[in-house]
């Protein structure tokens, strides 16, 4: 069964300071992966998607990571934070071969903290 | 639009208590999920529609039963509540699933005594 691994449950960073919050995924077979952002006291909303092609993927508030396929791996990487940054990221895995159902298997949550 | 809303917000049961869950969406969405979320587990699938009519079971679905009448609605049942049960529950919804993001509620939170 897919699994998925977030290797740190917390990451404490200045701010302007680069980051990098790391994402492993158990199954080589093809896959849809996702970065999901949870602010205090909110839902989750989508950060970023790879679908397939380019393996490094952009999304919204400076936010990029970039698809291995040969290290099953999904990292988020942000070049300069912000407070505002400071949130708990997930990383989610859609396996293909589960057919049209978009179950989401996620990762244990990584939580930024962005200190001043 | 107001997207996905859950009610309630808050909830306190007693063990062996009932309650159900409402997630509404206004977005035409097929899709819609059940999740929980707890401490150190990231979020788990507790069950899943595909279309009005319909549902399915995801990973954790013992102790819960949902119910998708109309396409816009999906319900959260516990019979019969206990501890274990004590989580934040999200719902979600999607166009349709795999490529496809999930629009997310803001959660329910749940405390079993």
């Amino acid at each position: 069964a897919q699994s998925v691994t977030q290797l740190d449950s917390q990451v404490p960073v200045f701010e302007e300071a680069p980051v990098e919050l790391r994402c492993n995924y158990s199954s080589s077979v093809s896959v849809y992966l996702f970065w999901y952002v949870q602010y205090p006291n909110q839902g989750l909303q989508l950060l970023l998607k790879y679908l397939s092609g380019s393996t490094l993927v952009k999304g919204i508030n400076g936010f990029e990571a970039e698809f291995n396929k040969s290290q099953t791996s999904f990292h988020l990487r942000k070049p300069s934070v912000h407070i505002s940054d400071t949130a708990e990221y997930f990383c989610a895995v859609s396996d293909k071969s589960s057919g049209n159902t978009g179950k989401l298997i996620f990762g244990q949550g990584t939580t930024l903290q962005v200190k001043p | 639009n107001a997207g996905v809303t859950q009610t309630p917000k808050f909830r306190v049961l007693k063990t062996g208590q009932s309650m159900t869950l409402l997630c509404a969406q206004d977005m035409n969405h097929e899709y819609m999920y059940w999740y929980r979320q707890d401490p150190g587990m990231g979020l788990r699938l507790i069950h899943y529609s595909v279309g009005e009519g319909t549902t399915a079971k995801g990973e954790v679905p013992d102790g819960y039963n949902v119910s998708r009448l109309k396409k816009q609605n999906f319900l959260l049942g516990l019979e019969s509540a206990a501890p274990s049960q004590t989580s934040v529950y999200f719902c979600a919804s999607s166009w349709t699933g795999g490529l496809y993001e999930q629009y997310f509620g803001p959660g329910t939170r749940l405390t079993v005594t």
